[in-house]
């Protein structure tokens, strides 16, 4: 069973500050990795994608990806009121196979 | 910018009845899926579908649901007889192509069985 995990906070963060969301997944071979933001009965959002080993940076977005230790995460720099919301961290686990299996997701509070 | 659109924004049916949830992807993108979330859980994966026919399906997606394209721009999953526990939030997204993987939601479709 293919496994997404995330700790689902909440995790509070001061307006100004750095937000560093993390996520873990089960299969080495997985391909692509997302990171999307869920307002309260909202849809998911995408906010980033990441495909090789490192970081991709993305206005205040940085998603930053290590296959070897099966870990990616998402920074959010200047954190802002309007980033508090549920993020969610998404792998496809790829070889066509297209969907996306998510984490439970972190719930982001930015207390300004 | 083009978005998914899905309709109705919520719906209210009784225990087994026949739902239908509409959904139009962006264009031209010719992946589309439905997943499903219930109240304070995951997101999940109900079924893919690709040049008319489902491409995925888990376990959760059995003979009660099915899927159709009926034209050029609807796709709709239909659930034959609600139960209880079908009561979710309903998610459409599409993407490019299977390479592209990134995939896009529609606003989604409260589904309150009763």
């Amino acid at each position: 069973q293919k496994e997404v995990e995330q700790n689902s906070g909440p995790l509070s963060v001061p307006e100004g500050a750095i937000a560093s969301l993390n996520c873990t997944y089960s299969d080495r071979v997985s391909q692509s990795f997302f990171w999307y933001r869920q307002y309260s009965g909202k849809s998911p959002e995408l906010i980033m994608s990441i495909y090789s080993n490192g970081d991709k940076e993305d206005g205040r977005f940085t998603a930053q990806l290590n296959k070897a230790s099966q870990y990616v995460s998402l920074l959010i720099r200047d954190s802002q009121p309007s980033d508090s919301a549920t993020y969610l961290c998404a792998v496809n686990w790829g070889f066509g196979n297209e969907k996306l299996t998510f984490g439970t997701g972190t719930r982001l509070t930015i207390i300004p | 910018e083009p978005e998914v659109t899905q309709t109705p924004s919520h719906q209210v049916t009784q225990m087994g009845q026949e739902v239908i949830l509409r959904c139009v992807p962006i264009s031209n993108h010719l992946y589309f899926y439905w997943y499903r979330q219930i109240l304070g859980q995951k997101v999940e994966f109900l079924v893919s579908f690709y040049n008319n026919e489902i491409s995925e399906k888990s376990e959760i997606f059995d003979d009660q649901f099915s899927v159709e394209r009926p034209d050029g721009s609807n796709f709709t999953l239909k659930i034959r007889s609600t139960k209880l526990e079908d009561s979710a939030m309903y998610f459409c997204a599409s993407t490019l192509d299977r390479y592209s993987y990134e995939q896009y939601f529609g606003p989604g479709t409260r589904l309150t069985v009763t």
